[in-house]
């Protein structure tokens, strides 16, 4: 069974802590991605990494940065967590290509006070 | 850049109705793959079914189909015979050739099945 999981269910944080997410997937693929869930905005992509230590920007990545040195492993870094960035974290992965559905990780609900 | 427009925030089903939910899109990629997901109040995002953009017949999972129409850009859900179950958030979502395959998603539809 294809498993992507992720460090926390729930984390709350401080602002202006460093937070890290962390994700791991068990499938072997190379793509993997980090997107924020907030009500009426849907998912909108932060970053993705298309193999390992290479990544890109999606639409929102100010005040985030991503590392990924390990093929199985994606994380998301808010460098300096601020209260706008309070949101649910969904972390996904796929194969490469356009035909190819991504795999959701159960997200993380990060609550920044 | 990719877009992904969808214009309903809330749809409501009578169950054994069909419903559809609309999904726009825009690309200057000319090969892409459209995809829609159901999120559930649990959370998981749980994938349902895909379109190719070169697919010339209508992609169908059970209930579901895709009314995928190309030169209007828009890649429609339909669900027939509504059950409760079926409640829960939509997105739709498309990905492209260029940019590494990166995946881009709408704001979602919330669709209640009423008994």
């Amino acid at each position: 069974d294809v498993k992507v999981t992720q460090s926390s269910r729930y984390l709350v944080k401080r602002t202006g802590e460093k937070v890290f997410l962390e994700c791991v997937q068990d499938m072997d693929h190379e793509n993997m991605f980090w997107y924020r869930q907030d009500p009426g905005l849907g998912l909108r992509l932060i970053y993705f990494s298309y193999d390992v230590k290479m990544k890109e920007k999606g639409d929102i990545p100010e005040g985030y940065s991503v590392s990924r040195e390990k093929k199985e492993r994606f994380s998301l870094i808010l460098e300096s967590a601020s209260t706008n960035q309070t949101s649910m974290y969904l972390c996904a992965s796929s194969p490469p290509g356009i035909g190819y559905e991504q795999y959701f990780g159960p997200g993380t609900r990060l609550t920044v006070t | 850049a990719q877009k992904i427009t969808q214009t309903q925030p809330g749809m409501f089903v009578q169950e054994k109705e069909a419903v559809t939910l609309d999904c726009t899109y825009d690309t200057s990629d000319q090969s892409y793959g459209l995809f829609w997901y159901k999120q559930p109040s649990s959370g998981e995002m749980i994938f349902l079914i895909y379109q190719g953009s070169y697919d010339e017949q209508n992609a169908t999972e059970g209930r579901y189909s895709l009314n995928f129409q190309k030169a209007r850009k828009s890649a429609n859900l339909v669900i027939s015979a509504s059950q409760l179950g079926d409640s829960a958030m939509y997105f739709c979502a498309m990905r492209g050739l260029y940019n590494n395959n990166d995946m881009r998603f709408g704001a979602g539809t919330r669709l209640t099945v009423k008994p």
